[in-house]
């Protein structure tokens, strides 16, 4: 079963804390992504990448960087935590860039800042 | 500007009945359309997707959805419900054109009467 894992379900962060998201797929897909879920606000994309140390901004990318070092591990990097940065993390991996087969999603990882 | 509306933030069913979930997009020509659900504390999982031909598609856990280009709509059904499809379902479509950007809806919240 093709999987996408996050590292982390449940993480605790103090502000200004950095912090590292570890999201690893095993599909060989070259296009990976992440969002967080608000309540009332859906998806929004943060960062995504089409390739090994590639990256492009989404709707959302300030106070976040992202890491492709290998092709199967996309890290999303907050590198001052903030208390609204608490959210849930969901990283997401497409065997195309146009998307048309749909996304694999991970389990998410919820953040909480305090 | 594209977007996708759920009307429904929350809807309730009882075990065994119809389920009707809809959604509708905002772009002049056909996108690729995608339905995915969420259980609590998980990511998203992909249950149909239409980019072209028939218009009615067949998904994952009986589920079935019908593209209707006059109305702009793509809804999500199932003849009959179970208490394990109680979940978080987001409608998503992609403008394929350009950046091939998926848009996703705010999601409907279903909850199962036993």
């Amino acid at each position: 079963d093709v999987k996408v894992t996050q590292s982390s379900r449940y993480l605790v962060k103090r502000t200004g804390e950095k912090v590292f998201l570890e999201c690893v797929q095993d599909m060989d897909h070259e296009n990976m992504f992440w969002y967080r879920q608000d309540p009332g606000l859906g998806l929004r994309l943060i960062y995504f990448s089409y390739d090994v140390k590639m990256k492009e901004k989404g709707d959302i990318p300030e106070g976040y960087s992202v890491s492709r070092e290998k092709k199967e591990r996309f890290s999303l990097i907050l590198e001052s935590a903030s208390t609204n940065q608490t959210s849930m993390y969901l990283c997401a991996s497409s065997p195309t860039p146009k998307g048309q087969y749909g996304y694999t999603f991970g389990s998410g990882t919820r953040l909480t800042v305090v | 500007a594209q977007s996708v509306t759920q009307p429904d933030i929350h809807i309730t069913v009882s075990e065994g009945a119809s389920l009707e979930l809809r959604c509708n997009y905002s772009y002049g020509a056909t996108p690729y359309l995608f339905w995915y659900v969420q259980s609590p504390g998980q990511g998203l999982q992909l249950l149909l997707k239409y980019f072209s031909g028939d218009t009615l598609v067949q998904g994952i856990k009986g589920f079935e959805a019908e593209f209707k280009r006059s109305q702009s709509s793509f809804n999500l059904r199932k003849p009959s419900v179970h208490w394990s499809d109680a979940a978080e379902y987001f409608c998503a479509v992609v403008v394929p054109s350009g950046t091939y950007k998926y848009i996703f809806g705010t999601g409907t919240r279903l909850k199962v009467l036993a």
